[in-house]
This record gives C-alpha cells, structure tokens and sequence, in this order.
C-alpha cells in the first residue's frame, strides 16, 4: 500500500460514454498529478494540482477535465474519447512543500487501464 | 524542452549479475534533479533512486547505484546482485524548474 489509491483498476468506455476516474493520497501531500502512460512513449503529464490549485495544463484536450476537491482527492472526468485515449491513467502525489512540485519524489497509483472502444 | 532519451528498450540479466540502464537527457539548466522510477507488472511506479545535479557524489541505495556524468548529459543505473523482484519497466526522469519529464522505459527481466 503506498498511499495512493486509484480506482477503478479498469475501465472499458464507448466513445459516447461520460466516466470519471478517482484518485485519493493518504499521505498529507498537498501536489497531485495526472500522468497518460501509452505503451513504448514516454510517460506524458496532464494536469498538476498545487494546494488544490491547477497549475499545470499541459495542452490536454477539453475532452478531460480535471477536479480537485480538497488536496487529498482527484478526479479525471472524461467525455467523448476517441480510441487514441486508450492507455494507463497514473495519479502521483507529492509533498509540495516550496522544493517545486516537480523536484520532489513522486508516490504512484496503480493506475486506471482504460480501454475506448 | 528538456528531452530524456533510453537507448535500450529491452534488457536482460542473470539472477545474482550486474546489469547497467542507459540514460541521456538534454538540458540547458545547471540544476535539476534526475529520478529513476521502477514499474514491476502491479503498475505501481515506485523510486529507485534521485540524483541532485550539483551534487558530485553519486547516488547510492542499497544494490542501485547511479553513474552520473553532467558534462556528457549522461545518467545510468546500475543494478548489481539482480534479484527476479527486480524484473520491471525502468523509466529514467529529469525534473527542471518548472516540468518534469520521462524516457520512454527500459524493460529489464532477471532471469533465473
């Protein structure tokens, strides 16, 4: 257990489906992120979440929209996907503590499988 | 944009052997942090092991070890005693000031 939950494990979506994955830290962090992992490529960054402000939107299409409630919870809803946004959804978390979100260590999910058809 | 490059897809190594994972990167900054990140078949991308630029010194954890070379952009990961726990995705990082960014992976098997 690491601290950072993600469900569902697997999702299979049609392209018309609305759906919404959920990712939750236990772990006091107050940075959280969305990862697209696609086989053989190199692991693209989505959205960061500071203090649960976005501060980080890396040209994602509007067909994903981010939410965070509070610092321990984040949502990725999506909407309409095509079959090219199939691929491993990864949350992270880190402590976000002035080193700059991105210089600190990272703590996993297992991620999301998901699956457009 | 900072660019992480791992020339070796796939890898494999005898159980108890050494094996070494290629990393270059491309960077105009002179302090950032490098990171490798191990994902066994569960998914969960765990760290291995973080190298801070200015720091000399090359990391160390436990049978992990890094070779860092600034002048040639050059960060590899060294795994010795290989144990079949250590069977994974090994993806390399490079954290600027303000992005983080990841090699396409090296898939190592240890074989018995």
């Amino acid at each position: 257990e690491t601290g950072v939950t993600q469900t569902p494990r697997h999702l299979v979506m049609g392209m018309t489906n609305k759906k919404s994955l959920k990712c939750e830290q236990h772990l006091g962090h107050n940075a959280m992120y969305w990862y697209k992992q696609s086989a053989k490529k190199p692991l693209e960054l989505m959205f960061v979440y500071n203090f649960k402000e976005q501060t980080e939107n890396n040209s994602v299409p509007s067909r994903f929209s981010p939410e965070c409630p509070n610092s321990s919870h984040l949502f990725l809803h999506l909407h309409t996907l095509q079959p090219e946004d199939s691929a491993l959804y990864l949350c992270a978390s880190s402590p976000g503590e002035g080193q700059g979100a991105f210089r600190e260590k990272l703590f996993f999910g297992s991620g999301t499988q998901l699956s457009v058809l | 944009a900072q660019t992480v490059t791992q020339s070796q897809p796939e890898m494999s190594v005898q159980e108890a052997e050494t094996v070494t994972l290629s990393c270059t990167y491309d960077t105009s900054e002179s302090n950032y942090y490098l990171f490798w990140y191990k994902q066994p078949p569960s998914r969960q991308m765990i760290l291995v092991i973080r190298q801070e630029a200015y720091k000399q010194q090359n990391a160390t954890e436990n049978r992990f070890s890094v070779n860092f070379q600034k002048a040639a952009k050059s960060f590899s990961l060294k795994i010795s005693d290989s144990q079949l726990g250590d069977t994974a995705m090994y993806f390399c990082a490079f954290s600027g000031s303000d992005d983080m960014r990841f090699g396409a992976g090296t898939r190592l098997t240890v074989k018995p």
